[in-house]
């Protein structure tokens, strides 16, 4: 295990529903992602948040709706997706000290989410 | 533009065998990069990691090299397991920039006994 957390490890919902994925890590780190993984393509940032401060949102849709309330979790509230929004969802944890040459981003088990 | 491609796309080897994975980047600065080993509808866990001055690095059975100049790495299997299976994925860290990881499309590698 790396450290991260994810839950849950499955999700199926519908178009018109509202869930939360949710990410926990206890390694002390200062930084957490969401990256979703399409099948066949790569892992696309969605985005990051330092010492609980989102400093990235790589022009993600407003259906998806990203919380920090502190630094070893992290939401990703999903409401009014589209099937095209099935995916793997992965979240990651580093300790980011500024200008870190050798963070390492530890990645949680992911999110299998089917939308229908 | 910042890029990363990894070749092959999919590689299948009898266990036992060796094989070479590759990764090409664009990215600029260059931070570091590393191999990561992501197993079916499991995160990824890293493998190894080569920052500028690194030529190789060695994991066990796998061996990383790093060419800044031609800003091309490779990965090493050594007599390959059947645990190998996996697909592996090149990330490149761009310089001094928090979250910017530029990741590659992965080499889905199957090991057949």
């Amino acid at each position: 295990e790396t450290g991260v957390t994810q839950t849950p490890r499955h999700l199926v919902m519908g178009m018109t529903n509202k869930k939360s994925l949710k990410c926990e890590q206890h390694l002390g780190h200062n930084a957490m992602y969401w990256y979703k993984q399409s099948a066949k393509k790569p892992l696309e940032l969605m985005f990051v948040y330092s010492l609980e401060e989102r400093v990235e949102n790589n022009s993600v849709p407003s259906r998806f709706s990203p919380e920090c309330p502190n630094s070893s979790h992290l939401f990703l509230h999903l409401h009014t997706l589209q099937p095209e929004d099935s995916a793997l969802y992965l979240c990651a944890s580093s300790q980011d000290p500024g200008r870190g040459m050798n963070t390492e981003a530890f990645f949680g088990q992911g999110t299998r989410l089917t939308v229908v | 533009k910042n890029q990363v491609e990894q070749s092959p796309q999919s590689l299948i080897i009898l266990e036992g065998k060796n094989c070479t994975l590759q990764c090409n980047y664009t990215v600029s600065p260059f931070s570091n990069l590393r191999w990561y080993k992501q197993d079916t509808g499991r995160g990824p866990v890293s493998l190894t990691i080569m920052t500028f001055s690194e030529n190789t690095k060695s994991n066990g059975r796998y061996t990383a090299t790093l060419d800044a100049d031609t800003k091309q790495s490779s990965l090493h299997i050594t007599a390959s397991q059947l645990s190998d299976s996996a697909s592996y994925i090149c990330v490149v860290r761009r310089g001094s920039t928090l979250g910017r990881l530029y990741f590659g499309r992965g080499t889905q590698l199957t090991v057949w006994p």
